[in-house]
């Protein structure tokens, strides 16, 4: 299973909104709503902030938002803050029973 | 409070055997889907195994099949992940995670396994 692929880097300025796409297939990302979006900070453990393509856990800002079309998914993060400064990465659940990561994105706030 | 907490990581030989622990409290352990994770230095997220709540369905990912089990003891609310046949490109911090519906709404702060002569 290869990794979803996502872009290695994305930056933006304070405010700003920006958009982190994650593509794979129809045996991960295209046959189901299992897609979920994780922040880590340096030296941290991974935190969940958007589950089943557009669903924010408890507690995660109404600035992350999530969604799908395709084989491809999308993370946006809107009115950027210096704190959303992380790497990114999206997870679904594939065909195989199985899960895939895709490769990860950073993200730097200008 | 979830908590999760691994331990068992070490510096190994090439070929050597490992085994991880992950001790989970706060919630009741033996209703839930339980994930390996793992995470090189400097690298991506990538996913390695799972194991339902009864221990007896497992699943692993193709580049650990064969080399790697999982397993847990849902009396002492511990999972484990057995590793053998350890290689240079097993190194990495291994995270365990408590799975929700597809996803991962907790994890350990993770063990670091290294694999070196």
């Amino acid at each position: 299973q290869s990794a979803l692929t996502q872009p290695a880097s994305v930056s933006g300025s304070p405010g700003q909104s920006i958009t982190i796409s994650c593509t794979g297939t129809s045996s991960d990302i295209g046959g189901y709503n299992y897609v979920s979006w994780y922040q880590q900070h340096p030296g941290k453990a991974p935190k969940l902030m958007i589950y089943e393509v557009g669903n924010r856990p408890s507690g995660v800002s109404n600035r992350f938002s999530g969604s799908k079309s395709g084989n491809t998914a999308s993370l946006t993060i809107s009115g950027l803050q210096a704190e959303d400064e992380a790497d990114y990465y999206c997870n679904s659940y594939t065909r195989s029973d199985t899960y895939v990561f895709g490769t990860g994105t950073k993200v730097t706030v200008l | 409070e979830v908590q999760l907490v691994e331990s068992g990581g070490n510096l190994v030989q090439p070929g050597g055997s490992l085994r991880l622990s992950c001790v989970a409290s706060g919630f009741t352990f033996s209703s839930h889907w339980m994930h390996w994770v793992r995470q090189a230095p400097g690298k991506g997220l990538v996913w390695v195994s799972q194991i339902n709540p009864d221990g007896r369905i497992t699943t692993y990912a193709e580049s650990v099949k064969g080399r790697i089990s999982i397993s847990r003891d849902n009396a002492k609310n511990t999972l484990y992940l057995d590793m053998n046949s350890l290689r240079a490109d097993d190194t990495a911090m291994y995270y365990c995670a408590r799975g929700d519906n597809w996803h991962y709404p907790y994890w350990g702060q993770g063990t670091l396994v290294t694999v070196s002569s």
